[in-house]
């Protein structure tokens, strides 16, 4: 079972709105992950947490921010995004293999596709 | 700064025939590379991973590794045109203290087309 869920599928809010993004799997992995996606580019890594404390900021503005509750569930609550946010946001999954970050493999859920009007 | 390079393409080939995807990577202290196939609007999906020199078979795909050339490939035998996507290269980047998770370098993806 490798699957990765991620609420809701698609979402438009406002410039003034509060929403929030939710990514759930249920495999025992330990380490969780957002990615953002804009259209013919690679995903680009947000967060990271591990045994659900945040171990990667990669310099995210404020108006992100992850939220770990425990080992299944990852939300990303958005405020006063920017139209230039609209993108697709990826949550993904893995286990820890004991390799000290070599050989985990990653799982992405089916992400959510935001517009910011 | 770590790099993954990869042709954009497309890579266009005739149905039934092979495709070959190629990568090349910066950092030699990488210890896991990775395939992922994304169509387009959906999510990036794992197909290979491969972590030792030589070459990783699956079904229709071969993943092969040389770590001293900095190079990693994927092939796709019997290509069909359910196999026209972007293939995604990405690379472990290797960091004192990342143990339990690890950070991926992609690449920009190669784009084929299989035509019938």
């Amino acid at each position: 079972d490798t699957e990765v869920t991620q609420t809701p599928k698609h979402l438009v809010m406002g410039m003034t709105n509060k929403k929030s993004l939710k990514c759930e799997q249920h495999m025992g992995h330990r380490a969780m992950y957002w990615y953002k996606q804009k259209a013919k580019k690679p995903p680009e890594l947000m967060f990271v947490y591990s045994y659900e404390k945040l171990s990667i900021n990669e310099s995210v503005p404020s108006r992100f921010s992850p939220e770990c509750p425990n080992s299944s569930l990852l939300n990303l609550h958005l405020h006063a995004l920017q139209p230039e946010d609209s993108a697709l946001y990826l949550c993904a999954s893995s286990q820890d293999r004991g390799s000290g970050g070599t050989k985990e493999r990653q799982f992405f859920g089916p992400g959510t596709r935001l517009t910011v009007l | 700064q770590k790099e993954v390079e990869q042709n954009s393409g497309p890579l266009s080939v005739p149905e039934g025939a092979i495709a070959s995807l190629n990568c090349t990577y910066s950092d030699r202290g990488s210890q896991s590379f990775f395939w992922y196939r994304q169509y387009s609007g959906k999510s990036p999906e794992l197909i290979m991973f491969i972590y030792s020199n030589g070459d990783k078979e699956d079904g229709r795909f071969t993943a092969q590794l040389n770590k001293a050339s900095q190079y990693v490939s994927l092939l796709i035998r019997d290509s069909q045109p359910s196999d026209s996507a972007t293939y995604l290269c990405a690379v472990n980047e290797v960091r004192p203290g990342h143990t339990g998770f690890q950070k991926l370098v992609f690449g920009t993806g190669t784009r084929l087309l299989v035509s019938p």
